[in-house]
């Protein structure tokens, strides 16, 4: 099992562009999310995805869109990208909707606009 | 509304010494808590869960629904301990709260 894998790794955008970061899982798990990670501000939740079909937004998901394409996959796109969108983006997905077993995450992708 | 509560952004030890990161919650419920630990620019990991009761890499964790505090512990620090700690509570069918995170550095 690969777990969860997302793709890019690295991405430097200049302001106004856009882009789409693709997460997938291979655990058969029903719920996903999205994280930022900027320092001194922890993880803080953008959009999740509680089951197939179904996306709700999180702490901070002004400027940011998400698809939930299918159980295996949840990406999400920057419409038009902003310096204050530098930041680690992690995807992790859990089992239930809680996350009460734990979540797994992937490996992140490091994104620079300037 | 559920808050997790890590006091410390940094805490240094020397190797050998006893590591006590700091976690405090709030929520009316019953919790379930987790730590998570991220080693230098690699993913987030699960270390402990609270309701397993396990030791893992020799930490430790203990619910303290009195203080509400889930502090992480371990009697002798080694370098490799070296990472980021999140402490991180769930609730019913909501996501995972987090806290800020403490950067935990061990001297040798």
């Amino acid at each position: 099992n690969a777990g969860v894998t997302q793709t890019p790794k690295f991405q430097v955008l200049k302001t106004g562009q856009s882009m789409t970061l693709q997460c997938a899982q291979d655990m058969n798990h029903n719920s996903m999310y999205w994280y930022r990670q900027d320092p001194g501000m922890g993880l803080r939740l953008i959009y999740y995805s509680a089951s197939e079909g179904t996306t709700d937004k999180g702490e901070v998901p002004n400027g940011y869109n998400v698809s939930r394409l299918n159980k295996r996959e949840f990406s999400l796109r920057l419409e038009s990208a902003a310096p204050s969108q530098t930041s680690v983006y992690f995807c992790a997905s859990t089992r239930g909707t809680s996350g009460g077993r734990g979540q797994y995450f992937g490996p992140g992708t490091r994104l620079t606009v300037t | 509304a559920q808050r997790v509560t890590q006091p410390e952004k940094l805490l240094s030890v020397f190797k050998g010494a006893p590591v006590e990161l700091k976690c405090n919650y709030s929520y009316s419920g019953s919790p379930e808590l987790f730590w998570y630990v991220q080693y230098s620019r690699q993913r987030l990991q699960l270390l402990l869960r609270h309701i397993s009761r396990e030791s893992i890499k020799g930490f430790t964790a203990d619910l303290n629904k009195g203080e509400t505090s889930f502090h992480l512990k371990k009697p002798f620090a080694q370098e490799e301990d070296s990472a980021m700690y999140y402490c991180a509570l769930s609730s019913g069918n909501t996501p995972l709260v987090f806290g800020k995170g403490t950067r935990l550095s061990v001297i040798a």
